[in-house]
């Protein structure tokens, strides 16, 4: 079974701090991607990463970096948390032209 | 750019029903089309993948349709049970144009919000 691990289920942060959410994947993929997900609005993408070391902005990246050292890994940084990125992070993982796989999410509160 | 649109919102049948759901997109160079699942707090659980080439996928009770060339897909749900109630959500691969590195990009609809009464 192909699985994409989040390294948090539930994350509660202060305003300010420097958080780290990690994504690992066990099937090879090239592909990674991290998406928050918020009522009305719909699942969003923040960073895409299309091989190791590459990544290309999503539609929110505003906020936000992230880090592919190994292919197995992609990380999402939030520089300086705000309440406003209170939200639920989805990582998922695919190969380039196939069935795309998803993490459990992280809902992370920033307070 | 991308945007895909699901029809509709939301959806409250009865149970044994037969239903439809909607996907609609804007640009068709895709390389495939997946209907995912999602139960509240949880992650999306992946239902049917079809390929660009293909017409459509069987599995269970459910499949799914593939238009190309008008840009739609439907998901087709059989004889609908309380266990179906979730948000049903359609992503697009690709679409970005041919070439580049944005063509592996994953574009979701709104999704829809499914509720299955006994």
């Amino acid at each position: 079974d192909v699985k994409v691990t989040q390294s948090s289920r539930y994350l509660v942060k202060r305003t300010g701090e420097k958080v780290f959410l990690e994504c690992v994947q066990d099937m090879d993929h090239e592909n990674m991607f991290w998406y928050r997900q918020d009522p009305g609005l719909g699942l969003r993408l923040i960073y895409f990463s299309y091989d190791v070391k590459m990544k290309e902005k999503g539609d929110i990246p505003e906020g936000y970096s992230v880090s592919r050292e190994k292919k197995e890994r992609f990380s999402l940084i939030l520089e300086s948390a705000s309440t406003n990125q209170t939200s639920m992070y989805l990582c998922a993982s695919s190969r380039q032209r196939t069935e795309a796989f998803f993490g459990q999410g992280t809902r992370l509160t920033v307070v | 750019k991308q945007e895909v649109t699901q029809i509709p919102a939301a959806l409250s049948v009865p149970e044994g029903e037969n239903l439809v759901l909607n996907c609609s997109f804007t640009d068709s160079a895709i390389y495939n089309l997946q209907w995912f699942r999602q139960d509240p707090g949880k992650g999306l659980t992946s239902l049917l993948l079809i390929q660009s080439s293909q017409r459509e996928q069987t599995s269970g009770r459910l499949n799914a349709s593939l238009d190309k060339s008008s840009g739609r897909s439907t998901l087709y749900i059989a004889a609908s049970q309380p266990g179906d109630s979730a948000t049903y959500l359609c992503a697009v691969k690709g679409g970005e144009g041919v070439g580049g590195t944005s063509y592996g990009k994953l574009t979701f609809g709104q999704g829809t919000i499914l509720t299955v009464h006994p």
